[in-house]
């Protein structure tokens, strides 16, 4: 059974370029969640999307978006890039009555 | 709000130690909670799920229990390695939200030889 996949795996963008990140949840799960990750902040609740509605929504911009589709696979969205957007971006995929969380390997942006 | 503490954030032991995290969470109205393994750079793996209406998990070595009544739940690590070196993190996910985790800031632990 195959994990929850992300990618890329690491990109580097300019200040004020956009960006999009994807993720592939497990086969049958139809939440997936994404966080952001930095030494300062820890692992923070950016959103979450359910059979392509988002359910949840963190305390970040509006620059951040995301979207699921018909397969449950998941992108988001940063645009207009800042250096503090720089962080590992982690998805999480999760099914079933126990609703328990697999993540991806992460995404590794880095804003320069 | 809920807000995940865990403490110590970094723990230092000797090879073949039995070792204890903790986790504490202000808000019991929780659905599970669960323990993670981070490595340097890497996402985040599984290691134990305990739902609300559990004292504790097992998994090898790992023994995680939960009190909900006072917040707390604790990762007992048998028989420390050096392989078990890592961030080990805690989140928990609250009832009707979804599947929102929160987590906490993690214990760096490194297991020497």
């Amino acid at each position: 059974k195959a994990g929850v996949t992300q990618t890329p795996r690491y990109l580097i963008k300019t200040r004020g370029q956009q960006v999009t990140l994807s993720c592939s949840p497990i086969s049958g799960h139809r939440s997936v969640s994404w966080y952001q990750q930095t030494p300062g902040q820890g692992l923070q609740f950016l959103f979450e999307y359910f059979s392509e509605t988002q359910r949840n929504k963190g305390n970040f911009p509006g620059r951040f978006s995301g979207r699921q589709f018909s397969n449950s696979r998941s992108e988001m969205n940063v645009s207009t890039l800042e250096l503090g957007d720089s962080a590992l971006y982690l998805c999480a995929s999760s099914g079933g009555a126990s609703a328990e969380a697999f993540f991806g390997q992460g995404t590794r942006l880095t804003v320069v | 709000k809920q807000e995940v503490t865990q403490i110590p954030a970094a723990l230092s032991v000797p090879e073949g130690e039995n070792l204890v995290l903790n986790c504490s969470f202000t808000d019991s109205a929780i659905y599970n909670l669960q323990w993670f393994r981070q490595d340097p750079g890497k996402g985040l793996t599984s290691l134990l799920l305990i739902q609300s209406s559990q004292r504790e998990q097992t998994s090898g070595r790992l023994n995680a229990s939960l009190d909900k009544s006072s917040g707390r739940s604790t990762l007992y690590i048998a028989a420390s390695q050096p392989g078990d070196s890592a961030t080990y993190l805690c989140a928990v996910l609250e009832r009707g939200g979804g599947n929102k985790l929160t987590f906490g800031t993690g214990t760096q632990l490194k297991v020497e030889l």
